[in-house]
């Protein structure tokens, strides 16, 4: 069965204190790894699509990496405004679905 | 940029009341979803449509239907409103292709059914 678990389920940096999330994923064949950001009250806010381990992508503070079993995305010296739920979402090459991770809650304070 | 909008950012609605939640995507994408997402639930498929008129069931069909009468519009239907659908609904559209296509979501609606 295809899953994905997401841990922490919540983490709280002081700003500057560089971390990592983590996402483990079951899939029968990788179709496409993503991670979005969430703002409470609103809609997920794409961020980084990975289709191969080894592969990496960078965008400001965040960089995303992907091995046959997992994801991490790397915060490197967060600021407040990084403050929001981040969710890992697989999709298999067996259907269109996409299977998504309940989130981890990240906290930054100043 | 993509855009996904959503008809009602918040509604309130009676137990028993058929619900109409409408789902717009102007990228000219094949795929569309629902999903409803809750509290330490995360986000669960509902329905999803892979093209005009087409639809599949997610993991949480019950109660729900939809409609896809053009490519750009996906409906979500509650039959019969219950409380235990008080949710927040979100709505999704992403290309077609082999290798994985980027789901992009709309600002979410907020449901309250008293």
């Amino acid at each position: 069965e295809d899953q994905v678990t997401q841990s922490p389920e919540a983490l709280r940096l002081q700003e500057g204190e560089s971390s990592s999330l983590n996402c483990s994923y079951t899939v029968s064949g990788l179709r496409g790894l993503f991670w979005y950001r969430q703002d409470p009250g609103k809609g997920p806010e794409f961020l980084f699509t990975l289709y191969s381990a080894g592969e990496e992508k960078e965008k400001e503070r965040l960089k995303a990496t992907l091995t046959k079993k997992e994801s991490f995305l790397h915060i490197t010296a967060p600021k407040p405004e990084d403050s929001a739920t981040y969710l890992c979402a697989v999709q298999a090459y067996t259907g269109n679905q996409f299977y998504f991770g309940t989130g981890t809650s990240l906290t930054v304070i100043p | 940029d993509v855009k996904v909008t959503q008809s009602s950012r918040y509604l309130v609605k009676r137990t028993g009341e058929k619900v109409f939640l409408e789902c717009v995507q102007d990228m000219d994408h094949e795929n569309m979803f629902w999903y409803r997402q809750d509290p330490g639930l995360g986000l669960r498929l509902i329905y999803f449509s892979y093209d005009v008129k087409m639809k599949e069931k997610g993991d949480i069909p019950e109660g729900y239907s939809v409609s896809r009468e053009k490519k750009e519009r996906f409906s979500l239907i509650l039959e019969s409103a219950s409380t235990n659908q008080t949710s927040m609904y979100l709505c999704a559209s992403s290309l077609y292709g082999q290798e994985g296509k980027t789901q992009y979501f709309g600002p979410g609606t907020r449901l309250l059914v008293l």
